[in-house]
């Protein structure tokens, strides 16, 4: 049972244009959620992250949404740049979850120059 | 601090042998996570430990995987004996104690088995 998923495996966007990346989550209990980024042959680095008890969250051109009643965030890429194409990976976990993050299975984006 | 330390960086081995990832994760950091990233599965968690602890080992796919972290400085994750399913990337993560932190990953083993 994946308990995040990201049902988008890939997404491709022109240079300059909005990037969004869609995950979903089915545990109410998860109360922080995390965007990584991974190029390959790298581990995943983090990127931005979100708490239960905002709606939103920004840090440059990257912002994530957070929509609790739909079980639902996004992270919005504005303006997309060719080095942003990468494998994003969405990232839960709760309070007494022992400190375990839960991943999803990744979106590729690609963006064209 | 060097990050979270992976070794080897590629590992290619025989089906039937015995398979040894290393990590040494942040110092200080409290948990410490193995992951394995497929194409089918994304990052699908193997286990993860807490102050040395293993916590939770559902993940493990098998008995041919075990895990160990004898210390605050090092785990290890065996698989014995290995099969060409098991080829994939293997990464381990850290991550501090405190709440509403990120994990460190490092930058992982990729195991082929043929």
């Amino acid at each position: 049972d994946q308990q995040v998923k990201q049902n988008s495996p890939s997404l491709s966007v022109q240079e300059g244009r909005i990037s969004i990346l869609n995950c979903d989550y089915t545990n109410s209990m998860f109360d922080y959620f995390l965007w990584y980024k991974k190029y390959p042959a790298e581990g995943p680095t983090f990127l931005i992250s979100i708490s239960s008890i905002k709606d939103k969250n920004e840090d440059g051109r990257f912002t994530v949404f957070l929509n609790k009643s739909a079980k639902h965030l996004s992270l919005h890429i504005v303006p997309s740049q060719p080095g942003d194409s990468a494998v994003y990976f969405c990232a839960a976990t709760f309070y007494n979850a022992g400190n375990m993050l839960t991943f999803g299975g990744g979106t590729r984006l690609m963006v064209k120059p | 601090d060097a990050g979270v330390i992976q070794s080897p960086r590629h590992e290619v081995t025989e089906m039937g042998q015995e398979v040894t990832l290393r990590c040494k994760p942040i110092s200080g950091h409290n948990s410490l996570f193995w992951y394995r990233q497929t194409m089918m599965r994304g990052l699908e968690l193997l286990i993860y430990f807490n102050n040395n602890v293993p916590i939770d080992d559902s993940g493990m796919p098998e008995d041919r995987f075990s895990a160990k972290m004898p210390n605050a400085s090092f785990s290890t994750l065996k698989i014995q004996p290995s099969e060409p399913r098991d080829s994939a990337v293997y990464f381990c993560a850290s991550r501090p104690g405190q709440l509403n932190t990120e994990a460190f990953f490092g930058q992982g083993t990729r195991l082929t088995v043929v």
